[in-house]
């Protein structure tokens, strides 16, 4: 199985802040397309995971521009400009080039 | 608008079978895979396994192969994961979620249901 790698697990922000959120793979996932399958998700306290960013640096539709990813391979790194205080919850990357598909452990963020 | 709407909590008895559902709306049912996904207590996201609807083809993760079974009802949309036996360690919270690429399990999860919390207690 491919391991997902998260830092930290645990993220104290302030609001308006920069915050950034690591996930290495022990594998590459880099596709033959030249995609890099690795997606990441936020569940917010109470709620279900929602998708952020998919094939590793494409924000999904609704998502905020002041979310970025970037990476390619085996390592990975989700970006938030300006920390908002909607933003907390726990952060998962997710591998998707090889099955079993595999979730980081994810990463707490909190103010 | 694209919707899974899962079944409501359950309560069993170690040993007790159970089938929890996810209805699909919103959305031709048939081209895009369904996934589950568990959650135990305080933890972190797994990958149990996923079915396509076209044709009712299943991967398991290894984990999970022989402990679940995943189905489906196209007449309904319907999507469901099932337990002959259950045990105390399943315990926890199962989501269902729709890959988001036509006819494509390797991509991302882009709709969820709201999970379907399983106890399981003597």
């Amino acid at each position: 199985d491919i391991l997902l790698t998260q830092a930290p697990l645990s993220l104290p922000v302030t609001p308006g802040e920069p915050a950034s959120i690591s996930c290495r793979s022990n594998q590459s996932l880099l596709h033959r397309s030249g995609d890099n399958y690795l997606d990441w998700y936020l569940q917010k306290p109470g709620q279900s995971p929602q998708l952020l960013m998919y094939l590793a640096s494409n924000r999904a539709s609704g998502v905020p521009a002041r979310f970025s990813g970037s990476g390619s391979g085996t390592d990975f790194t989700l970006k938030i400009s300006r920390v908002e205080a909607e933003d907390v919850g726990v952060y998962y990357c997710m591998q998707v080039l090889q099955t079993p598909l595999t979730f980081g452990r994810g990463t707490k963020v909190e103010i | 608008e694209v919707q899974l709407m899962q079944s409501g909590a359950e309560v069993k008895k170690p040993g007790e079978s159970l089938k929890i559902s996810c209805k699909t709306s919103g959305y031709t049912f048939i081209p895009y895979w369904i996934a589950w996904v568990r959650q135990m207590p305080g933890r972190g996201l797994e990958w149990m396994g996923v079915i396509y609807p076209a044709d009712s083809e299943t991967r398991y993760s290894p984990s999970f192969q022989g402990q679940v079974t995943i189905s489906i009802d196209t007449s309904i949309s319907t999507a469901y994961l099932q337990w002959s036996s259950l045990k105390a360690s399943d315990t926890a919270m199962y989501y269902c979620a729709r890959h988001g690429v036509y006819g494509d399990y390797a991509s991302y999860l882009d709709k969820w249901g709201q999970g379907t919390l399983v106890t399981v207690s003597s």
